[in-house]
């Protein structure tokens, strides 16, 4: 069965200081792989989305990046965070069957102090 | 543009009472359309899609295209649905379009 993993869980940082959260995809190839983040009152706001290795585009314009190394890997980073940063970042995968709605991993909490 | 829009940020009924948490939808074209629930502490999780018409936990929801809602009815709410409920668009580009969530809270 397919699963997704995303760590850390909770992670607290000072501003100006890099950022890296990593999401995997088990048990299938070639997912389409999703960041959104999800602010209170805001909903979840795509941020970036990749269907293929190398292949990112970017929904909003911020101070993060996305990047995927390898087929089932997709990795969230900043090289200076920013207060307005802190949120919680959910990451979804799907097979390119719309129909069939994402799958969403854990989450992380990012606190940016 | 392609939007969904959920108009109630919170919905506080007592157990046993009815509920519908209201979702509707700009798109131009046949949507596909979902529910996704996150319970405390949990990852958000599918709940429902429209293509299926189906009932999961005795939720369902009904596609009005003439409307452009998605609302989610339940006939007898309890406790253990109290959770953040979000609807959400497939939009043109293959990516969800979220609305901004209701968050249900069921008392005793």
């Amino acid at each position: 069965s397919q699963t997704i993993h995303q760590w850390p869980a909770t992670l607290v940082q000072p501003v100006g200081s890099p950022l890296s959260l990593e999401c995997t995809v088990e048990g299938t190839s070639n997912p389409n792989l999703y960041w959104y983040r999800q602010a209170a009152g805001r909903g979840l706001q795509l941020l970036f989305y990749s269907v293929g290795i190398g292949q990112i585009s970017s929904e909003v314009p911020q101070n993060l990046s996305a990047s995927r190394p390898q087929d089932r890997q997709f990795i969230l980073s900043s090289k200076k965070l920013l207060l307005s940063d802190s949120g919680f970042y959910l990451c979804a995968w799907n097979s390119g069957q719309g129909r069939y709605g994402y799958t969403f991993g854990s989450g992380t909490r990012l606190t940016v102090v | 543009a392609q939007r969904v829009t959920q108009p109630e940020k919170l919905l506080s009924v007592f157990k046993g009472a009815p509920v519908e948490l209201k979702c509707n939808y700009s798109y131009s074209g046949s949507p596909e359309l979902f529910w996704y629930v996150q319970y405390s502490r949990q990852r958000l999780q599918l709940l429902l899609r429209h293509i299926s018409r189906e009932s999961i936990k005795g939720f369902t929801a009904d596609l009005n295209k003439g409307e452009t809602s998605f609302h989610l009815k339940k006939p007898f709410a309890q406790e253990e649905d109290s959770a953040m409920y979000y609807c959400a668009l497939m939009g043109s580009q293959g990516n969800l379009i979220f609305g901004k969530g209701t968050k249900l809270s069921v008392k005793p």
